[in-house]
């Protein structure tokens, strides 16, 4: 069954270093999300992307996020100046469709900690 | 702005059991509800997704109903198993792509 992949799985970063957190969505969808849980929080929408441009993002998703897709099959999440409170497991989703029908299937996830 | 609240938060039960869990959202324009499941340290499953215009959904011992002029949905597990310990999080769809996620109940079935 196709399986949205994620990588790396965990990632140690120094406070205000650059990240890029990578995504392969399942081939033939054409809607990409990046999400976030804080340990013990709930999980967050930060953006959504289609036809290669944000199409929603929330008020977390400052000037310090960006999202591509470098080529055909990959979606990244680049986080330019890390916080210690960026420390979070991001996940990265993707769905076929964008209507009421819609399912999105999420990737295991990336774990971030910034020291 | 949309709040969604899931109760209760934490949930113990024998095996065998039948079970409810709760969702709750403040704006009922909804597109879509959806229940997943996290097992801890991984990424989340999609269990079943109610569209607005439904009332319910069933796969397997699952079953997922919808009231939106109420702003309710409850997701029911029949006969539970210790493989259905996990965390149950619903979601909401409310604009164009934005999802809001409830805060989780955790289960625990006891063997």
């Amino acid at each position: 069954e196709p399986e949205v992949t994620q990588t790396p799985s965990h990632q140690v970063t120094q406070m205000g270093q650059e990240v890029i957190l990578r995504c392969v969505p399942i081939s033939n969808h054409l809607y990409f999300y990046w999400y976030r849980q804080i340990l013990g929080q709930k999980v967050e929408f930060l953006v959504s992307f289609y036809n290669n441009e944000i199409s929603e993002k929330s008020e977390i998703f400052d000037d310090q996020f960006s999202v591509e897709r470098p080529d055909g099959s990959n979606f990244t999440l680049k986080i330019r100046s890390t916080k210690l409170e960026d420390s979070a497991m991001y996940f990265c989703a993707s769905s076929e469709l964008a209507g009421v029908s819609e399912t999105q299937y999420f990737g295991p996830g990336t774990r971030l900690l910034v020291l | 702005k949309q709040e969604v609240t899931q109760i209760p938060a934490a949930l113990s039960v024998p095996e065998g059991e039948n079970l409810v869990l709760n969702c709750s959202f403040t704006d009922s324009a909804i597109y879509n509800l959806q229940w997943f499941r996290q097992d801890p340290g991984k990424g989340l499953t999609s269990l079943l997704l109610i569209q607005s215009s439904q009332r319910e959904q069933t796969s397997g011992r699952l079953n997922a109903s919808l009231d939106k002029s109420s702003g309710r949905s409850t997701l029911y597990i029949a006969a539970s198993q210790p493989g259905d310990s996990a965390t149950y999080l619903c979601a909401v769809k409310g604009g164009y792509q934005k999802v809001t996620f409830g805060t989780g109940t955790k289960l625990q079935v006891i063997p």
